[in-house]
């Protein structure tokens, strides 16, 4: 298993402002992926973010509002800009295992924004 | 991507009982996977179900895959205060996971 964490933990930010989330991992992995969960629902994913080349983005997540930059195999960072409080969520990092037949994501613990 | 359902989305049990959650999709799954999240805390893997009619458990938890890969299960038998949480499935597919929408369990003492 990966062990991952996330900077910062929770902020509190203006509307109009921009946030960079952090996402460090233990070990060198392919795939990082970014998830935004609101209070009470599922996981959606953001966006897909593999080393060396462009994220990939979910319908509804434009690299303009969400730049992503993945600079080596074991860190990731998401921005999140000119928020809205349409932009408060928690958001997660995670990464997947695909040794021997397995497919298992493990989670940062989450940064939990709140714009206002 | 595809996409799955989940019900029910809330069970409120009492410490003792068994508790079961659903997954169900139009299309064939390629595999399903569980997670549980704490209240507070975030998505850990449980388990992955690839082959039709696969059948895990885990202590008191038993995971199923349908027979025609549609749909899965979750059922957790004699549930206790820490089985309290969301539970997820998530389908797999070549790009990424889909995850349901979750069933918040709460398990009163």
């Amino acid at each position: 298993s990966a062990v991952i964490s996330q900077k910062p933990s929770r902020d509190i930010c203006q509307r109009g402002t921009s946030l960079t989330i952090q996402c460090q991992v233990d070990s060198q992995v392919t795939m990082m992926f970014w998830y935004r969960q609101q209070p009470g629902q599922s996981l959606t994913l953001i966006a897909t973010a593999n080393q060396g080349s462009e994220a990939t983005y979910e319908s509804g997540f434009v690299i303009d509002k969400f730049p992503i930059s993945r600079p080596n195999l074991t860190f990731s960072t998401l921005t999140v800009s000119n928020m809205s409080p349409e932009d408060s969520s928690i958001y997660l990092c995670s990464v997947e295992d695909r040794g021997d037949g397995r497919r298992e994501q493990y989670f940062g613990p989450g940064t939990r924004l709140t714009v206002t | 991507g595809q996409q799955v359902m989940q019900i029910p989305q809330y069970q409120h049990v009492q410490e003792g009982e068994d508790f079961t959650t659903y997954c169900n999709s139009s299309t064939t799954l390629s595999n399903i996977q569980w997670y549980k999240q704490r209240p507070g805390g975030h998505p850990v893997f449980l388990i992955q179900l690839v082959k039709s009619g696969e059948v895990k458990k885990q202590k008191r938890l038993t995971f199923q895959f349908g027979e025609a890969k549609k749909n899965s299960s979750l059922h957790i038998t004699a549930t206790q205060t820490t089985d309290v949480g969301t539970y997820f499935c998530a389908a797999g597919s070549a790009r990424q996971l889909t995850f349901g929408s979750g069933t918040q369990l709460t398990v009163l003492p």
